[in-house]
């Protein structure tokens, strides 16, 4: 079956250091994938989309990376702030069931 | 700008007792929407979309249901409520269609607790 699965339930790192997230997906070739930030007792809110043709895209501090051989999407958040603590999801389209997504601790 | 809203914030209730949860979208028109359900330590659960007035489309077998009299209204509903059904409920919306890779947006949420 189809499967979304984030590497971690929770990842600590310290602040201004480099956190990735991954998304890896099997029997599955979504055409892209979405990347959300959800806060405690918040909606997630939308981040970033890639598509499977872009090896990369970029919005300030964050990278997202798509490697469909791999099949696996890799989330960056640059020089990491406490502010950036929540818990981020990847999901591949619209209509399905996010995975519990990963939490990100940053620490100062 | 497009904005989407759902009431009640928090809602608590008993066994048995029904529910209604109301979700409504500003801004664009024939959006799709869906209902999502999270509970505690879990990922996001889908439960219906819509792609039109009257048109349901059910995820998950379960006491609940819902219905979209208007274009921007999407409504949660349960006839008898189960522990089982306590969560954080939340509504979204896509605006440019299945087809499209908008993205989705959504509301603030309901924090069902079934006692």
């Amino acid at each position: 079956s189809q499967k979304i699965e984030q590497n971690s339930e929770a990842l600590n790192i310290q602040e201004g250091k480099t956190a990735t997230l991954t998304c890896n997906y099997t029997n599955y070739s979504p055409a892209y994938l979405q990347w959300y930030r959800q806060d405690p007792g918040r909606g997630p809110v939308f981040l970033l989309l890639i598509r499977e043709n872009e090896k990369e895209k970029r919005k300030e501090r964050l990278k997202v990376t798509f490697d469909t051989t791999l099949k696996q999407s890799l989330f960056h958040i640059t020089a990491s702030q406490p502010a950036d603590s929540a818990t981020y999801l990847c999901a591949p389209r619209q209509k399905v069931t996010f995975g519990i997504g990963t939490k990100l601790q940053v620490i100062p | 700008s497009q904005t989407i809203h759902q009431w009640p914030a928090t809602l608590v209730q008993p066994v048995g007792s029904p529910l209604s949860l109301e979700c409504t979208v500003e801004g664009t028109s024939n959006p799709n929407l869906y209902w999502y359900r999270q509970a505690a330590g879990r990922g996001l659960q889908l439960l219906f979309y819509s792609v039109g007035i009257g048109q349901i489309s059910s995820e998950v077998p379960q006491n609940l249901s819902a219905s979209r009299p208007q274009d921007r209204q999407f409504i949660l509903s349960s006839k008898k409520l189960l522990l089982s059904d306590s969560g954080f409920y939340l509504c979204a919306f896509l605006a440019g269609g299945l087809a499209s890779t908008d993205t989705q947006y959504f509301g603030p949420g309901t924090r069902l607790t079934v006692l």
